[in-house]
């Protein structure tokens, strides 16, 4: 069965530079959410999307911006990188209606900023 | 928001025992609790979940508890084998399209 894709699965920044990252759902899936989760820690959530509109809003610093497409895959923008911001970053999708609620993450995209 | 509690942080068992973790919640609109079970650098996989108008719910060697009264949910994994060993991370969420607030988590560890 298909999965959540991200892209890329590693990616190493400097400080102040900038990343992006992609996530693909699983079709059919309308909605997305990112999570960032540091070392030890549990998964935060930063933001969601519901048919390409913002539908949440989470512990998202202002550096960072989001959007999803019309094929419904999201990019996560983020920029003026921090070394805090080292971290693996997660991408989840799920279905619309009564059974919306199961998420499905990707397999992470880690971030390291030196 | 929502403010979810995990307990126990770390968990050692032996091989074939049962092992417990406990969750409460804070959010009474929350509707629908998963645990999640995490590898070390591996994505978060869904193990079970229940939804507020169920008490319980089994899959195997695991079951999940919810009392809504109390706002407390459990996961019981019996005859635990050592590929149970892992972190799991207890949710709540409102529902349909909602963000998932997670546990701090539980590092269980089974001794063969």
């Amino acid at each position: 069965a298909a999965g959540v894709i991200q892209s890329p699965r590693h990616l190493i920044k400097e400080k102040r530079e900038t990343a992006t990252l992609k996530c693909y759902p699983i079709p059919r899936h309308d909605t997305v959410y990112w999570y960032q989760q540091g070392p030890g820690q549990d998964p935060q959530f930063l933001i969601s999307f519901y048919e390409k509109m913002q539908s949440d809003k989470g512990s998202i610093p202002d550096r960072f911006s989001a959007q999803q497409f019309s094929d419904y895959h999201s990019e996560l923008n983020m920029s003026s990188l921090e070394l805090g911001d080292s971290a693996l970053y997660f991408c989840a999708s799920s279905p619309k209606g009564l059974a919306g609620s199961e998420q499905f993450f990707g397999p992470g995209t880690r971030l390291t900023v030196l | 928001g929502e403010n979810v509690e995990q307990h126990p942080s770390t968990l050692s068992v032996q091989e074939g025992d049962s092992a417990v973790i406990k969750c409460t919640y804070s959010d009474s609109a929350s509707n629908y609790f998963p645990w999640y079970k995490q590898e070390l650098g591996k994505r978060p996989q869904l193990i079970i979940d229940i939804r507020s108008n169920v008490g319980e719910k089994k899959d195997q060697r695991i079951a999940v508890t919810l009392n809504k009264t109390a706002k407390h949910f459990s996961l019981h994994i019996t005859e635990t084998q050592p590929e149970d060993s892992a972190v799991y991370f207890c949710a709540a969420s409102r529902g349909n399209d909602y963000k998932l607030s997670f546990g701090a988590g539980t590092t269980v560890t089974v001794r063969a």
